[in-house]
């Protein structure tokens, strides 16, 4: 079946802009995660949706980021009065939840974003 | 301090050769689960392998193993048999079972390169 999917694969945009980006999970995952890889580095959490449970924010650096998770599938991650240190690759990833350590978490391709 | 330590930023191997990706771990939960990951060029991750605390035998997928040493807390990665497309980088990720922690903790990779 289709992977998860994650748009637009590229966005360039100015200090100051807000963006918006979309994740679109594997059918039947209900648990859905973004993190953020910045150059040369691993990857840090952001957030973390499962079901219809309050999200787990914890990961969010400022409160310029946020995220909604609607109908229990698609997510939108968005960041507000980008600054140059948004500057990464913004990972998507979804799961079937089996119990804690042992789920296996599937990624999409991405959202590298390029703020001026 | 880091949960996840990977101490080789890269490697090199001769194609067809076997390579050992170092992968050490810090975690007090007695529940946890190991995975890796591949990162080709086109930023997406990859899951390759995982083992779980509790396993009594090392993890193996294809040419993939998983050198589980948990008094010594790594997780190697081998690969065998190394082919011009495992040119990449490799993650180490760590999700804990009883902290509460919905996330998974990557390490700051490996980049191997195969040598024809």
């Amino acid at each position: 079946g289709a992977g998860v999917s994650q748009s637009p694969s590229n966005k360039v945009t100015e200090k100051g802009k807000d963006v918006e980006l979309r994740c679109d999970p594997i059918s039947g995952h209900t648990a859905l995660y973004w993190y953020r890889q910045s150059l040369g580095q691993g990857l840090e959490f952001l957030i973390y949706f499962q079901g219809n449970s309050a999200p787990d924010k914890s990961g969010l650096p400022s409160d310029r980021f946020s995220a909604e998770r609607t109908g229990g599938s698609v997510s939108t991650l968005t960041i507000q009065r980008t600054q140059q240190e948004d500057s990464a690759v913004y990972l998507c990833a979804s799961s079937f939840p089996s119990g804690g350590f042992q789920e296996t978490q599937y990624f999409g391709p991405g959202t590298r974003l390029l703020v001026l | 301090a880091q949960k996840i330590t990977q101490t080789q930023p890269g490697m090199f191997v001769q194609e067809k050769e076997a390579v050992t990706l170092d992968c050490t771990y810090d975690t007090s939960d007695p529940s946890y689960g190991l995975f890796w990951y591949k990162q080709p060029s086109s930023g997406e991750m990859i899951f390759l392998i995982y083992q779980g605390s509790y396993d009594q035998q090392n993890a193996t997928e294809g040419r993939y193993s998983l050198n589980f040493q948990k008094a010594r807390k790594s997780a190697n990665l081998v690969i065998s048999a190394s082919q011009l497309g495992d040119s990449a980088m490799y993650f180490c990720a760590m999700r804990e079972g009883q902290t509460g922690a919905n996330n998974l903790f990557f390490g700051t990779g490996t980049r191997l390169t195969v040598i024809p």
